[in-house]
């Protein structure tokens, strides 16, 4: 099983800057998977990265990295040059060897002009 | 593009009537879930169903039920509506593969008013 904690209700950016939401897990299996999605208002939830525990590079995806501590259990996302429409809910989100998600209660990230 | 379906938006039912929300999947995925989303809570996991006919408790599936009767289609049923289960409700599919690293799919959701 799985515990997922993001301490930041909110969050806010200005347009071009960057930004780290923050989320740290806890997992008893040796085997598992993160993840970070996107929910932008009144549209559907996406994916937006995910990283293999066992592999210790950071995944990036375009203007978003993580910064995977294992040893800490942290995860957290960083969106580089922040966009209008970045604006949305992230959970951070981990999964074992399970097919079943365990989700962090969410970020809401206004993006200021 | 995987496309993941719920029958309605916007739902308002009365105390104590049975509920029927309808999720349907068009990539041919193994596994189906239903989750409720409340402010402050996140997503919780009610069910899920990893085949045809098989299901899975979640972390609160306490006045819920679900029937998976097809591959694409999986229904989450309320058997007696009450207040508190005024919440978003939302479907996810997934393929299942080696390895687990693998996204969940996830429908517009169905905001849900029990009055």
């Amino acid at each position: 099983a799985q515990t997922v904690t993001q301490s930041q209700p909110e969050m806010s950016v200005q347009e071009a800057e960057t930004v780290t939401l923050s989320c740290t897990y806890d997992t008893s299996e040796s085997d598992y998977y993160l993840f970070w999605y996107k929910q932008p208002p009144s549209r559907q939830m996406i994916l937006v990265i995910r990283q293999e525990a066992y592999k210790q590079q950071n995944a990036t995806e375009n203007r978003f990295s993580v910064n995977f501590q294992k040893a800490a259990k942290s995860f957290s996302l960083k969106i580089s040059d922040s966009q209008l429409g970045d604006a949305a809910m992230y959970f951070c989100a981990a999964r074992g060897t399970a097919s079943k998600l365990t989700f962090g209660t969410g970020t809401r990230l206004q993006v200021t002009l | 593009d995987v496309k993941v379906t719920q029958s309605s938006r916007y739902l308002v039912k009365r105390t104590g009537e049975k509920v029927f929300l309808e999720c349907v999947q068009d990539m041919d995925h193994e596994n189906m879930f239903w989750y409720r989303q409340d402010p402050g809570l996140g997503l919780r996991l009610i069910y899920f169903s990893y085949d045809v006919k098989m299901k899975e408790k979640g972390d609160i599936p306490e006045g819920y039920s679900v029937s998976r009767e097809k591959k694409e289609r999986f229904s989450l049923i309320l058997e007696s509506a009450s207040t508190n289960q005024t919440s978003m409700y939302l479907c996810a599919s997934s393929p299942e593969m080696a390895g687990g690293f693998y996204e969940q799919y996830f429908g517009p959701g169905t905001r849900l008013t029990v009055t």
